[in-house]
């Protein structure tokens, strides 16, 4: 069975810093990738995900991940963070193409200082 | 809004009584989950249905847990007998089959927050 690890659970930066969020998951076989972002109040929602391709993604709102196979992982990025990112953010896996299955990491709590 | 509605949002029992919560989802969305989420955890997967079939069921769901999407529609779940430990947000979620349109994206509902006292 496949795991997702999430080693931040809360990160707290300034407006205009730079996001990166760990994700590390276990998985032997083929993998989709996705994070999931959920705002205050909110319902969950994608961000971006990875199926195959460029191991290099854009989502939504200008964050990025990158999927580097041999570490497992596939970090979040941002360049320059705004007050509207503060969200919880949740890295998940499927196996496979077609298996909507998620397995979710425990989320990391972005809060953003204005 | 035509995205995935839950009702109740949020109910409180008292141990031992049943509760069901409802999801509507997206109405040309196929497959239909349900994820339970805790303080401090992300949603686990509990069950989903394809249509009106009931593909695949969690561990995590015990006999005390029902899920039903007769018409394939909407869907229920049920829990009978609350215990404390059924505290949680239950969360559905929708998406489509594999096709043309396919991306692999859940729909998620904004969720039934459970409290058990």
């Amino acid at each position: 069975a496949q795991s997702v690890s999430q080693h931040n659970h809360h990160v707290i930066l300034s407006e205009a810093a730079s996001l990166e969020l760990g994700c590390n998951y276990s998985y032997g076989g083929t993998v989709n990738l996705f994070w999931y972002v959920q705002y205050p109040g909110q319902h969950l929602q994608l961000l971006l995900k990875y199926f195959s391709g460029d191991p290099l993604v854009k989502g939504i709102k200008g964050f990025e991940a990158e999927f580097i196979k041999s570490k497992f992982s596939f970090n979040l990025r941002k360049p320059s963070v705004q007050w509207s990112d503060t969200a919880e953010y949740f890295c998940a896996v499927t196996p496979g193409f077609g298996n909507e299955k998620l397995t979710f990491g425990t989320g990391t709590r972005l809060t953003i200082i204005p | 809004d035509t995205g995935v509605s839950q009702d109740p949002r949020h109910k409180i029992t008292k141990r031992g009584q049943n509760v069901t919560f409802r999801c509507d989802p997206i109405s040309e969305h196929n497959r239909l989950y349900w994820y339970r989420q805790t303080l401090g955890q992300g949603p686990e997967f509990l069950t989903y249905f394809q249509n009106e079939a009931q593909l695949e069921k969690s561990r995590l769901l015990s006999d005390r847990f029902s899920a039903e999407r007769p018409k394939g529609s909407f869907s229920t779940l049920e829990i009978q007998r609350t215990e404390q430990g059924d505290s949680a947000m239950y969360l559905c979620a929708s998406s489509v089959i594999p096709g043309t349109d396919y991306t692999g994206e859940l729909f998620f509902g904004e969720g039934s927050r459970l409290t058990v006292l």
